[in-house]
This record gives C-alpha cells, structure tokens and sequence, in this order.
C-alpha cells in the first residue's frame, strides 16, 4: 500500500516567491499534519486537519502561509511571498483518527525548501 | 503547556555498544509516549510506544519504559549496529489529542 506521498522533494526558489508544497494522505486516513523541521526549532506542528476541516492552525507562522485540504486525498501548504527563514524540510503526516489509538503518524518523505 | 526534552547530541558509539538517549517530559495528566527515528532521507517512523505508567515500549531490539515518578520515557538498546544510525525523536500526546509534540531529536552515529 503507497505511504504518504508529498511533492516536490527538493524545491530551490527565490525570495519573494509562491512556493506550493502537495500532501497525498493513505487512503482512509482522515486526519493530516503539516510539520516544518529545522536545525534551530525542530519539529514544529503547523497546522492538522481532520475530515479536511483544519482544527489547529495555531502552529502557522505568519499570514505567508496558508493550508488547504479540498478532498480527503489531497492537499497542499503555500507560502506566498517566501522568505530565506522559510527554508527547511516540510512533513506531511497522516493517521486514521478515532480508532482509540493515538499519536502513530505515517509520515512522507518531506519536501526540502530552499529560499534563496 | 505540555513539552519534551532530549539529551543533546550527537552520539557516536562503536557498533556493539549500549546506547541510552535520555528523554522527560513535562504534561498535565497522563500523555501517550513515543519514539520515532528518522533514517537519512526520510520521514520519520514509529519505533515504540507506551499509553501507561510502568508500560514498556519495545521494537527490533530497543526498549522505552514509561516513568512516571520521574517523567521519564528514555531509549535503551543492548547492542547497536550500523544501520541504527539515524535520528531518534521521543514525544508526546495527551488526551486523547492526534497532535504529537517532539523533543528536538539526538543524532545517532554508529561506526563499524
């Protein structure tokens, strides 16, 4: 069974730039994460949604970013206009909620972002 | 609120050797602990978990036991090898919550 599929790996862009990060969650999970991990801060939760409503956006940095998810099986994490302090390595991690069993994210491989 | 401390790395051990990273936690209640590891190049996975006091967590050969009298959940492995080279995140969940809090992970390097 396919894993959590995010794209692109590697994106390299300029400042001032709209840089689009893409999740594909596992088929029938319906909770999704966006993590954002650096040397300085870690991992860092972004935002989650569950039955793609977002419940916590409270992670999110500033008004730069912004998270969509149109359908169970897809969405994506902008920011428009980057900055160099965005680079890092973007997670996306999804689970099947509501089963009683807590915490067992299935991550993807991330998404590398450089700003120049 | 709740938080996740690690023993700052990185560690480098000889493969054969016993490997201990330290992790506490600080939540109200009674959280959920985890480990993840995070081999090069990829995302992280689950290595073990514990959902209760004295619990223990284990998985190809590492062990976590859930301490509440000192809000300890540390990783211990007899014997490493090579391929445990990777980084290892504990963290944590409360109440029943998805989100994961994660200690800033420790870097593990084992040598032939």
């Amino acid at each position: 069974d396919a894993g959590v599929i995010q794209s692109p790996r590697h994106e390299v862009t300029e400042m001032g730039q709209e840089v689009t990060l893409r999740c594909k969650p596992i088929s029938g999970h319906n909770s999704l994460f966006w993590y954002r991990q650096t040397m300085m801060r870690g991992l860092e939760l972004l935002i989650y949604f569950n039955n793609n409503v977002p419940i916590d956006d409270s992670g999110m940095p500033e008004d730069r970013f912004s998270a969509k998810m149109p359908n169970a099986s897809f969405s994506t994490l902008k920011i428009q206009p980057s900055e160099p302090r965005d680079s890092a390595v973007y997670f996306c991690a999804s689970i099947l909620s509501g089963t009683g069993v807590t915490g067992e994210l299935f991550f993807g491989e991330g998404s590398r972002l450089t700003v120049l | 609120g709740n938080s996740v401390t690690q023993m700052e790395g990185p560690v480098t051990l000889s493969e054969e050797a016993f490997l201990t990273i330290n992790c506490t936690y600080t939540a109200t209640g009674y959280p959920s602990l985890f480990w993840y590891v995070q081999y090069p190049g990829e995302g992280l996975q689950l290595l073990l978990k514990a959902t209760k006091a004295d619990d223990k967590g284990s998985n190809k050969g590492f062990e976590a036991t859930y301490r509440k009298e000192t809000t300890s959940f540390h990783l211990e492995k007899g014997s490493v090898q090579v391929s445990d080279s990777a980084v290892y995140f504990c963290a944590l969940t409360q109440g029943g919550s998805e989100k994961l809090v994660f200690g800033k992970g420790t870097k593990l390097t084992v040598n032939p």
